[in-house]
């Protein structure tokens, strides 16, 4: 298994929405919804943001949501605030191994 | 406070060993999974390897690129974890942090970390 291919960065406005996609293979993404979501404000250890997809652990804001399609899972999150602006990271786990994704700098302007 | 602590971090020549340790306070670890994740500078996250519970074995499972050189352990009394690292290289370099993982129990399954520590630095240098 390779590494989940996201976009090197995504960039934003205050308020607005920006998605980021996480693209695997049918033998992870594809076949498995165990896909997971984790934000890294620089300097600090990941903060777990969505799981199976598309639940959110309780505290984290409904601004982040999630989805998937065939072999690519996606983050959006609405409504963008200065404070969102970290490293998110996709993964997938199978039955014996995790990948994770390369990582998006979502910076908002 | 639920919480993972790394230590055991430093300087090794390459070709060299150390050992890392993970200790959980707050949580139950013999209910847990435990991972290493690294992270190199300026560089994603990858994935090393896992333990499961006494339940399933101590079950360890190790990406490619440590298989043979890393070896994960755990210790429920001391309620730690440990990343026992061999023939280290430079591209070994990176912040290291555990994870943790709910293990599967009645049938219920956990694709997720919900715990992770804050890291602890190890540099392969000469």
């Amino acid at each position: 298994h390779s590494a989940l291919t996201q976009p090197a960065s995504v960039s934003g406005s205050p308020g607005q929405s920006i998605t980021i996609s996480c693209t695997g293979v049918s033998s992870d993404i594809g076949v498995y919804n165990s896909v997971s979501w984790y934000q890294q404000q620089p300097g600090n250890a990941p903060k777990f943001l969505i799981y199976d997809v598309s639940d959110r652990p309780s505290g984290v804001s409904n601004r982040f949501s999630g989805s998937k399609s065939g072999n690519t899972a996606s983050l959006t999150i609405s409504g963008l605030q200065p404070e969102d602006e970290a490293d998110y990271y996709c993964s997938s786990s199978t039955n014996t191994s995790w990948l994770f994704g390369g990582g998006t700098r979502l910076t908002v302007l | 406070e639920v919480q993972l602590v790394e230590s055991g971090g430093g300087l090794v020549q390459p070709g060299g060993s150390l050992k890392l340790s993970c200790a959980a306070s707050g949580l139950t670890l013999s209910g847990s999974v435990i991972h290493w994740v690294r992270q190199a500078s300026g560089k994603g996250l990858e994935w090393i390897g896992r333990i499961r519970n006494k339940a399933n074995s101590y079950a360890t499972t190790y990406a490619a690129s440590v298989k043979g050189r890393f070896t994960i352990s755990r210790d429920d009394l001391k309620k730690t974890a440990y990343l026992q690292m061999h023939s280290l290289r430079a591209e070994d370099t990176a912040v290291y942090f555990c994870s943790r993982q709910r293990e599967e129990i009645l049938g219920n399954s956990y694709h997720y970390m919900d715990v992770w520590g804050k890291g602890t630095t190890v540099n392969v240098s000469s």
